[in-house]
């Protein structure tokens, strides 16, 4: 099932500019992850926020978390043609190491 | 250091056949889980192990089993192939079982069932 939705979709972009995705979700979390999936590879791990965290930067990226609305945002800023993949945010609800998936953002920028 | 290995890369199967795909985690990692993502969506959880044990399964028949190994590398077997279970595998490793690990995914093994 999946437990997170990412918004938009789809999302193009000039380079240069700054590309926010958005992730809902339903249940309680322990933490949440988001990864990055060029076409056709695997999953790269960009950043981990847990529930008793706001805010985090990572170099371009800064993640919010706000658990009273169950949601996230990925910002990117100062986008590239090499940022252009899917971003995914994936909760951890359980107290294993157990991801559930949202369908991700397609992200394209545009040199 | 070596990333989270998987192979193979690419396979082709026919219905009914039976494939073994294969792991290696990240140096140190001792949690191995897998994950099945059909094109266009979102990975979807299907085994986790830590130490050698199940610790996790998902919402998949009996049909996919899985094993760790004391190496701490992981094979996942899937047998009677069906046409939808055409996907990209991906492995992923973390340090530890239990919440706040990051996870680290591999680059994934791509089964098409003919």
């Amino acid at each position: 099932s999946q437990q997170g939705e990412e918004d938009p979709q789809a999302l193009s972009i000039q380079e240069g500019e700054n590309a926010t995705m958005n992730c809902s979700y339903k249940t309680s979390i322990n933490n949440l992850q988001w990864y990055r999936q060029n076409s056709g590879r695997g999953l790269v791990h960009l950043i981990l926020i847990r529930s008793n965290e706001r805010e985090k930067h990572s170099g371009r990226l800064r993640v919010t978390l706000d658990t009273s609305k169950k949601s996230s945002s990925l910002l990117i800023t100062a986008s590239r043609a090499a940022d252009t993949a899917s971003y995914f945010c994936a909760t951890d609800e359980t107290s294993g190491s157990r991801l559930t998936f949202g369908e991700g953002t397609q992200l394209t920028v545009n040199p | 250091d070596a990333g989270v290995t998987q192979s193979p890369t690419h396979l082709i199967k026919t219905r009914g056949q039976q494939v073994t795909l294969r792991c290696s985690p990240i140096s140190g990692h001792k949690s191995v889980s897998w994950y099945q993502q059909v094109l266009g969506q979102g990975p979807q959880f299907i085994f986790q192990y830590y130490e050698k044990e199940e610790r996790g399964r998902g919402n998949f028949p009996d049909r996919f089993s899985a094993r760790q190994f004391p190496n701490y590398s992981s094979e996942l077997n899937v047998n009677a192939l069906l046409l939808g279970d055409s996907a990209l595998y991906l492995c992923a490793s973390s340090f530890r079982w239990g919440s706040g690990n990051t996870i680290y995914f591999g680059e994934g093994s791509w089964l098409t069932v003919v």
